[in-house]
């Protein structure tokens, strides 16, 4: 089946740049899209690229998408305290019709 | 606009009762999405509806989960008995299916069977 793979953990210092990786295997994906769960609550919806972009900007963040390593990341700048939480990866597989989500990346922001 | 509604936003009950979890998507949106999230195995789809039809119920895990879609704005996700394994927190989420797919998720259902 379609496979989208992520980092567990990431630890970063508050006011650095954090960035969040995600591959895919699933070529036909046409819509790729990166959630963010705080503790407790639902997944909120962060951005979304579409397959024939390279790279969005929105604000703080920057999603990048490499289509023939199949590669997609997010990069956070000025990162706060605010920003721990867990980053999840999310690909639309046209073959299936559905969401893939990545198992998530637990960031963790220090002082 | 309201988001995704979902209830009861926690439930605690005894391994054999009936569970049935329900969900409000948003207004407008034709296609709603049933999750399970767990540590172990994190977010797994159970089943989508469109237009109200099931359309893939494959990540049903068995017979005890049932789900009903009877209008465009109400769904319910019933286990029947329930086990301690189905201790977990339940998300619904919904779109237009369309728009760029993009799913707007309840805030949950965190279960706990005893």
């Amino acid at each position: 089946g379609e496979d989208v793979e992520q980092s567990l953990f990431l630890s970063v210092r508050e006011g650095d740049s954090s960035v969040i990786n995600c591959t895919y295997t699933d070529s036909s994906s046409t819509y790729l899209y990166w959630y963010k769960q705080e503790p407790g609550a639902g997944l909120q919806l962060l951005t979304y690229i579409f397959s024939n972009m390279d790279m969005k900007q929105d604000q703080r963040l920057t999603v990048l998408l490499n289509k023939k390593d199949k590669h997609l990341s997010l990069r956070i700048a000025d990162t706060q305290t605010g920003d721990s939480a867990i980053y999840f990866c999310a690909v639309f597989s046209g073959g299936y019709n559905k969401l893939i989500f990545g198992a998530g990346t637990r960031l963790a922001v220090h002082p | 606009d309201a988001g995704v509604i979902q209830s009861p936003r926690h439930e605690v009950t005894e391994m054999g009762q009936e569970v049935t979890l329900r969900c409000k998507p948003i207004s407008g949106h034709n296609s709603l999405f049933w999750y399970r999230q767990t540590m172990m195995r994190g977010l797994e789809l159970l089943i989508y509806f469109n237009n109200n039809v099931p359309i893939d119920d494959s990540g049903m895990p068995e017979d005890r989960f049932s789900a009903k879609m009877p209008n465009a704005s109400f769904s319910t996700l019933k286990i029947q008995p329930s086990e301690p394994r189905d201790s977990a927190v339940y998300f619904c989420a919904s779109t237009f299916s369309g728009d760029q797919e993009t799913q707007y998720f309840g805030p949950g259902t965190r279960l706990l069977v005893l």
